[in-house]
């Protein structure tokens, strides 16, 4: 069965530094991995994903991850964080081959915040 | 480009009282999603449309729970009659076919059962 795990339900970290969310997989196949963010009151927003290629892919402001197969994992990575990158953050697994109903997983997520 | 919309954002409703929550997805998405997000949890997957034939509706509480999408655009997600463990907010998306598309997400509807 498919599964998500992010450990921390909360990451701390000072504006300016660096800041990691984890996310750990499980899937039978090759697995599309995507994150989220949910700012109080609205829905999700893409991030970014990873499909194939490269394991390091770069997603919307500022953010991007890594895809480690090995350790079946995709960590969330910002080089400096903003105060506004104070969300909650989700990541997200699709597993293939076909007979996967393009449904995603999604992990319990992980509250970023950013203390100026 | 107009994003997901849902309607209402809120709604407070005794229990056994049925409910009903809309959804536009972005113009051109085919497929539509409806997920329920309990408090502290992430999204769950209650039904999966391609165009207008649900593809998975394998953790739709059948007996309760009905959705529809009509000429394979907005969507309905209907609960009868409502439960107290139904609170959550319900969430739709929309995504372009193709298995590795990212999902658009709606703001979601907030239903309280009293």
């Amino acid at each position: 069965a498919q599964s998500v795990a992010q450990p921390e339900d909360q990451v701390n970290v000072a504006e300016g530094n660096p800041l990691t969310v984890k996310c750990t997989y499980s899937v039978s196949g090759n697995p599309y991995l995507f994150w989220y963010v949910q700012y109080p009151n609205r829905g999700l927003q893409f991030l970014l994903k990873y499909i194939t290629g490269d394991n390091l892919v770069k997603g919307s402001y500022g953010f991007e991850a890594e895809f480690n197969k090995s350790q079946t994992s995709f960590h969330l990575k910002k080089p400096s964080a903003l105060v506004s990158d104070s969300a909650l953050y989700f990541c997200a697994v699709r597993a293939l081959p076909s007979g996967n109903t393009g449904k995603l997983i999604f992990g319990q997520g992980t509250t970023l915040q950013v203390k100026p | 480009e107009a994003g997901v919309v849902q309607s209402p954002r809120y709604k407070i409703i005794e229990k056994k009282q049925p409910v009903a929550f809309w959804c536009n997805p972005i113009s051109g998405h085919n497929t539509l999603y409806w997920y329920r997000q309990n408090l502290g949890q992430g999204p769950e997957l209650l039904i999966r449309y391609e165009n207008e034939e649900a593809v998975d509706d394998s953790q739709l509480p059948k007996d309760r729970f009905s959705a529809e999408r009509l000429k394979g655009v907005d969507s309905t997600l209907k609960i009868q009659p409502a439960e107290l463990g139904d609170s959550a907010v319900y969430l739709c998306a929309s995504s372009w076919g193709e298995t590795g598309a990212e999902q658009y997400f709606g703001p979601g509807t907030r239903l309280t059962v009293t």
